[in-house]
């Protein structure tokens, strides 16, 4: 099961900041957050992820507080272009038997960025 | 780079009909993926691969559903016979490892069962 939630739907104006929320108030300390985002027809992509320390990349900034449950995914200068369903998501660790981790999703956050 | 690639984009078929698709991951990309995804849902995790062998299948309806990775490189993902409620995007995506590494998605495989 997906150990993260996130809001449902959320609507950004066009050139404005848009900032994601996620809690995962179960999460351990060695498991990372990443974000992904779908855009309508395609595969999921990568955007970022963290451990504890804010990150910021070309796509966008994650901010994660300091007791890691919960973080903020944000998109600085929102485009139409960024209109997608976004995934919060926690790295969940294998049993020892193997040294792999999953990957699970959530229904994410459904992002409308409006003219 | 090339991304992972899917074929083929698009399948309609009847149920009861058998179906597969087919993955090329990266190259050198250890861990493979195949996902469900049902129209208004996140990807379901059905079957994960390192190199050649299974490391979790927890999720595969083991009944109807068969997948394999042969020579750690391609992988099919087969559904015997198929029902309506396999109607979905089959999406395929790699990773370098399967730790922490960021995975890759191709653009998946939309099944229609009619």
């Amino acid at each position: 099961d997906a150990k993260t939630t996130q809001p449902t739907s959320m609507d950004c104006a066009e050139g404005r900041a848009a900032n994601l929320p996620c809690n995962h108030s179960t999460i351990s300390g060695n498991e990372y957050v990443y974000w992904y985002r779908q855009i309508h027809s395609q595969g999921p992509q990568y955007i970022i992820h963290g451990l504890k320390n804010n990150e910021t990349n070309e796509m966008a900034s994650l901010i994660i507080t300091e007791d890691r449950k919960s973080s903020t995914l944000i998109l600085p200068h929102a485009t139409l272009r960024d209109t997608a369903v976004y995934y919060c998501i926690v790295r969940v660790l294998m049993p020892l038997k193997t040294s792999y981790d999953k990957v699970i999703f959530g229904p994410g956050t459904s992002l409308s960025v409006i003219p | 780079e090339a991304g992972v690639a899917q074929s083929p984009r698009y399948k309609i078929i009847e149920k009861r009909q058998s179906v597969a698709f087919w993955c090329n991951p990266i190259s050198g990309h250890a861990t493979l993926y195949w996902y469900q995804q049902i129209l208004g849902q996140g990807p379901k995790l059905l079957i994960q691969f390192q190199n050649n062998g299974v490391v979790d299948d927890s999720q595969l309806p083991k009944d109807r559903f068969s997948a394999e990775r042969l020579k750690g490189v391609d992988s099919t993902l087969k559904i015997q016979p198929a029902k309506l409620e396999d109607s979905a995007v089959y999406l395929c995506a790699s990773s370098l490892n399967g730790r922490g590494a960021e995975a890759f998605f191709g653009q998946g495989t939309r099944l229609t069962v009619v």
